[in-house]
């Protein structure tokens, strides 16, 4: 079975600074991993996602993560926030044995940006 | 087209009436998923479609909801009597692949 933890409900940081949500994962299989954006009122986007290519993964906006099998953990990163960068995000695992299989999604990190 | 279209964008219920929700997926996607999200952040797994056919339904509370997705149709999500808990913003998503998901932009359902 998978399961996602994301090890901060709120994260609060100054614009220009960095940003990191923590995300560990469980699986039982090669998983495949994705972080997607909530902003307000508005539907889910993907950042980014890792489907067993290369580890560092660089996505939209600047965001990029990192796939550490060892600590089973996929955090999320930013070198400079942004104030756009304001909205919940999602760590979310995928996978099984054959065919295609429901996502998981963490409890959710709100990232809040401030001047 | 190469959007997920769900409607309507708002649906208002009274408590035991019926809902009912719909999504196009994006034209050659096979897989269909439906998720509930609560007080804004917990995304819960509902249904799965591949094609017409249910893929995965764990996750639907079955003595109320039902869903379906039938060719040359918007798949649908249907509430019987709904409940003041069934208040959430219900997502659909489709895919054609095991590595990406489409998300729509929801379908909020308020029960009064």
């Amino acid at each position: 079975a998978q399961s996602v933890t994301q090890l901060d409900s709120h994260v609060s940081v100054s614009e220009g600074t960095p940003v990191l949500l923590r995300c560990n994962y469980s699986s039982s299989y090669s998983p495949s991993l994705f972080w997607y954006v909530q902003h307000p009122n508005k539907g889910l986007q993907l950042l980014l996602k890792y489907t067993s290519a290369a580890t560092l993964v660089k996505g939209i906006n600047g965001f990029e993560a990192e796939f550490k099998k060892s600590e089973t953990s996929f955090h999320l990163t930013k070198p400079s926030a942004h104030m756009s960068d304001a909205a919940e995000y999602f760590c979310v695992v995928s996978g099984g044995s054959g065919g295609y299989n429901k996502l998981i999604f963490g409890a959710g990190t709100r990232l809040a940006v401030h001047p | 087209g190469e959007e997920v279209a769900q409607t309507p964008k708002h649906l208002v219920r009274g408590e035991g009436q019926k809902a009912k929700l719909y999504c196009a997926p994006i034209k050659g996607h096979s897989y269909v998923f439906w998720y509930q999200q609560v007080l804004k952040n917990e995304f819960k797994f509902l249904i799965s479609f591949q094609n017409e056919n249910v893929f995965d339904e764990t996750g639907m509370p079955k003595e109320r909801f039902s869903a379906k997705c039938l060719p040359n149709s918007p798949c649908s999500l249907e509430i019987q009597a709904t409940k003041l808990e069934d208040s959430a913003v219900y997502f659909c998503a489709s895919s054609q692949s095991v590595d990406r998901a489409f998300f729509g932009p929801g379908t909020r359902l308020t029960v009064l």
